[in-house]
């Protein structure tokens, strides 16, 4: 069964600082990696996603996927406390079916 | 903004009731999605639909039945509900032109006693 595992469970950052959250999956045929954010009773919202091996950037969220290590990440350049959420990678087959990871809930330290 | 819109926000019931959960999406997508998301934030697909048609049904208690009148509508229906069907059930749209990008509405709490 495809299963997404995501490390820290939760994290707390200083204003300012660069923040890191990963991703594991298990389905090598996975070929759309993304992520989520979604802050306390709101809901969840795309970020970024990704297709292929390498990294993209777009403002201060860079995702960087490495397919042979069943790796992604999400990192957040110079951590605003509105950046603060609960953070949810996801990967699919291009199946219908988004598979959402365990979450990484955020706080940023003003 | 168009959006994804669902009703109500939250219901409260007591265990063996019936209830309905509606949602609607104005993007002019052609998939919708019911996820169930628990009270450790894991959220979990458990229907998809693309034009009207069921593609994915997962592992869901057969209480659960999803309806479809139109690819703008889809609906949730929960026959005799239980304790641990107390979650926040959110839908979600997407275009499968645009990558599989969901769009999520603000979800329908559900507390069961």
């Amino acid at each position: 069964q495809q299963k997404v595992q995501q490390s820290p469970e939760s994290l707390i950052v200083p204003e300012g600082a660069m923040t890191s959250l990963n991703c594991t999956f298990s389905d090598s045929a996975s070929q759309y990696f993304a992520w989520y954010r979604q802050h306390s009773g709101k809901a969840p919202k795309a970020l970024m996603s990704i297709f292929s091996n390498g990294e993209k950037e777009e403002g201060r969220f860079t995702i960087h996927l490495n397919k042979a290590s069943l790796h992604f990440s999400l990192h957040i350049r110079d951590s605003q406390p509105s950046d603060s959420a609960l953070y949810l990678c996801a990967d699919s087959n291009m199946g219908y079916k988004l598979t959402f990871g365990t979450g990484t809930s955020l706080l940023v330290d003003p | 903004e168009t959006a994804v819109f669902q009703t109500p926000n939250y219901h409260v019931t007591q265990v063996g009731n019936e209830v309905s959960f509606n949602c609607k999406q104005t993007l002019g997508h052609d998939t919708m999605y019911w996820y169930k998301q628990d009270s450790k934030k894991l959220l979990k697909i458990m229907f998809s639909y693309n034009n009207k048609q069921l593609i994915v049904n997962e592992t869901v208690p057969r209480r659960f039945s999803p309806q479809s009148s139109d690819k703008a509508h889809l609906n949730l229906r929960i026959k005799s509900v239980e304790p641990e069907d107390s979650a926040v059930y959110l839908c979600a749209s997407s275009n499968r032109v645009s990558n599989e990008r969901l769009f999520f509405g603000h979800g329908t709490k559900l507390s069961v006693l």
